[in-house]
């Protein structure tokens, strides 16, 4: 089956700026994550999605970043405006359901660099 | 919310010796524990997961060891052998909250 998708891979963004990222799932996995891992960190859940709808986004910086799933499928996460300590690698998975023991497949990530 | 601690930061073994990476969880309520392997530049991938109601699993090379009591639980690979070096991270979960992840244990095997 194929894997997590990420688009991009890389971006270099000056701070203020605005960035986008889209993450397209496992086919069939009902939930989405999205994460953020700085560097010698682990990754940190940003928000998690549960079909179209938002599970837990208690650690989503809502002033700044803001993601969507409008069809239960495709995800997008934006940042606007960058801060420098934003530059992180932005990981996305999917898992077929939200329970615990259901494996979290991860995408490549997109790693951010806000100069 | 849960808080997941992990020990030690950075660990180096001989290529055939065994390495031991411990962490600690502080949700009595936990049930899920896994452990994901994350090589330089890729993605974090699942090497082996525990649930409350066992005390231990293995498969191959790798244990996990799970202590309810204390809350801790702990990843044993033996005969350890080069492509095993790689950041290692440990992981809590209670139902279907969010999975809360230690801090990594960089594993370096020396030939």
């Amino acid at each position: 089956e194929a894997g997590v998708a990420q688009s991009p891979r890389y971006k270099i963004i000056e701070k203020r700026q605005s960035v986008a990222f889209w993450c397209n799932p496992i086919s069939g996995h009902a939930t989405l994550y999205w994460y953020q891992q700085i560097l010698g960190q682990g990754p940190k859940l940003l928000i998690q999605f549960q079909n179209n709808g938002v599970v837990d986004d208690s650690q989503l910086p809502k002033d700044r970043f803001s993601a969507e799933r409008l069809k239960g499928v495709d995800s997008t996460l934006k940042i606007q405006p960058a801060k420098l300590e934003d530059s992180a690698v932005y990981l996305c998975a999917s898992s077929l359901v939200s329970s615990g023991g259901y494996e979290q497949y991860f995408g490549p990530g997109t790693r951010l660099t806000v100069t | 919310g849960e808080n997941v601690e992990q020990h030690p930061s950075t660990l180096s073994v001989q290529e055939g010796d065994s390495a031991v990476i411990k962490c600690t969880y502080s949700d009595s309520a936990s049930n899920y524990f896994p452990w994901y392997k994350q090589e330089l530049g890729k993605r974090p991938q699942l090497i082996i997961d525990i649930r409350s109601n066992v005390g231990e699993k293995k498969d191959q090379r790798i244990a996990v060891t799970l202590n309810k009591t204390a809350k801790h639980f702990s990843l044993h690979i033996t005969e350890t052998q080069p492509e095993d070096s790689a950041v290692y991270f440990c992981a809590a979960q209670f139902g279907n909250e969010k999975l809360t992840f230690g801090t990594g244990t960089r594993l370096t095997i020396i030939p």
